[in-house]
């Protein structure tokens, strides 16, 4: 079974502080994925990396960074929280080339006071 | 460019009733559809694709090219197929999916 492991599930943080949000897969697969998921906008792409240290600009990639140093490992950076970015985060994984089943973490519900 | 529209966010039926949840497609190629569902407390799964042609949990869909369609049915609704359901679409070179806004599905007894 494909494991999607999003290490913090709940985070208060404050305007202006920096935020990392970490993402971890086991099985190997190339493409790594950070959707935000707001009610009534459905999930809007981050950012996208198809293999180590790429990565690919999704809809809404304003105000957001990431890193993938390895190939686990896939990690969303907010450098400066605003009340904006209050929301729900997915990460995701799926093996490479198109169609291929996408399997998400159960999430990370970030607020900023 | 590529967009998914689900035009209902809350869909309300009765057990036992048919339901259909509605979803439309921008794309001039020849596009993957997919339908993922979030239960209450678990994580966004697939539910199915159109490339299966197959039946889910009772649930089907069928691509239409012609209306750019790709509605998810089911019969026979049950309690437990209340859920979040996204429709989402992959386009020719991409390797990441366009999302539909979403379609709040209640069951009621």
């Amino acid at each position: 079974d494909v494991k999607v492991t999003q290490s913090s599930r709940y985070l208060v943080k404050r305007t202006g502080e920096k935020v990392f949000l970490e993402c971890v897969q086991d099985m190997d697969h190339e493409n790594m994925f950070w959707y935000r998921q707001d009610p009534g906008l459905g999930l809007r792409l981050i950012y996208f990396s198809y293999d180590v240290k790429m990565k690919e600009k999704g809809d809404i990639p304003e105000g957001y960074s990431v890193s993938r140093e390895k190939k686990e490992r896939f990690s969303l950076i907010l450098e400066s929280a605003s009340t904006n970015q209050t929301s729900m985060y997915l990460c995701a994984s799926s093996l490479g080339g198109r169609g291929n089943t996408i399997y998400f973490g159960e999430g990370s519900w970030l607020t900023v006071v | 460019a590529q967009r998914v529209t689900q035009p209902e966010k809350l869909l309300s039926v009765f057990k036992g009733a048919p339901v259909e949840l509605k979803c439309n497609y921008s794309y001039s190629g020849s596009p993957e559809l997919f339908w993922y569902v979030q239960y209450s407390r678990q994580r966004l799964q697939l539910l199915l694709r159109h490339i299966s042609r197959e039946s889910i949990k009772g649930f089907t869909a069928d691509l239409n090219k012609g209306e750019t369609s790709f509605h998810l049915k089911k019969p026979f609704a049950q309690e437990e197929d209340s859920a979040m359901y996204y429709c989402a679409l992959s386009y020719q070179g991409a390797q990441k999916l366009v999302f539909g806004q979403g379609t709040r599905l209640t069951i009621n007894p």
